[in-house]
């Protein structure tokens, strides 16, 4: 049974346009939120992470939307680039126990 | 410097055989854990170590077992692999026990190929 829920499965998103992936969770108790992204061939890496009291987080062109009562969280990529092209994963955790959403591989066009 | 490394990065091997998958990480981290990445690009944590003891434990085949000599390592041996068991093993670490800083630091994978 998967916990965290993501989507879409893909996304093709042109240079400049803004790239939305969304996510829901089923556990009240996680307690982080964090995004991750994975190039081919490597590691998911850390891209941003949010906890459940602040509903917002921008660090440059990447924010998280974070709804507490709806249990949805977001990440926005603003003026969306060619190196952004990734699989995007997003998590969910309390404790050292993290699900991963299925993954949004991201394609931006030039 | 890698932070975790695993080896190897590409196993290929045949159905029925016993592999190992090491992992160590240079960070000082108190836990470790074990990702399954199908083809789908799903994850699945499979196990998580902490300070050499096991604390998570998911559904996984008793033919997969994890080792943690020290907190700076966890190995996962396989026997008898099926076909089912192809797919990418990522180990990871985390710097905190108990409390929850969220972040993972994942190694480079290693693809595993069951013929």
């Amino acid at each position: 049974q998967q916990q965290v829920k993501q989507s879409p499965q893909s996304l093709i998103v042109q240079k400049g346009g803004i790239s939305i992936i969304n996510c829901a969770y089923e556990n009240t108790a996680f307690d982080y939120f964090p995004w991750y992204q994975q190039f081919p061939g490597k590691g998911p890496a850390l891209l941003i992470a949010i906890r459940p009291d602040v509903s917002e987080k921008k660090e440059g062109r990447f924010t998280i939307s974070f709804n507490k009562s709806a249990k949805q969280f977001s990440l926005h990529i603003m003026d969306s680039q060619p190196g952004d092209s990734a699989t995007y994963f997003c998590a969910a955790s309390r404790g050292n126990d993290m699900r991963f959403g299925a993954g949004t591989r991201l394609t931006v066009k030039p | 410097d890698t932070a975790v490394s695993q080896t190897p990065k590409y196993l290929v091997t045949q159905m029925g055989n016993d592999k190992s998958i090491k992992c160590e990480q240079n960070l000082g981290h108190d836990t470790m854990y074990w990702y399954k990445q199908d083809s789908k690009k799903f994850l699945k944590i499979m196990f998580s170590y902490n300070n050499k003891e096991l604390i998570i434990n998911e559904t996984v085949p008793n033919r997969f077992s994890p080792k943690s000599p020290d907190k700076a390592h966890l190995n996962l041996h396989i026997n008898s692999l099926e076909l089912g068991d192809s797919a990418v093993y990522f180990c990871a670490s985390s710097p905190q026990t108990g409390s929850n800083t969220g972040e993972l630091f994942f190694g480079e994978g290693s693809r595993l190929t069951v013929l």
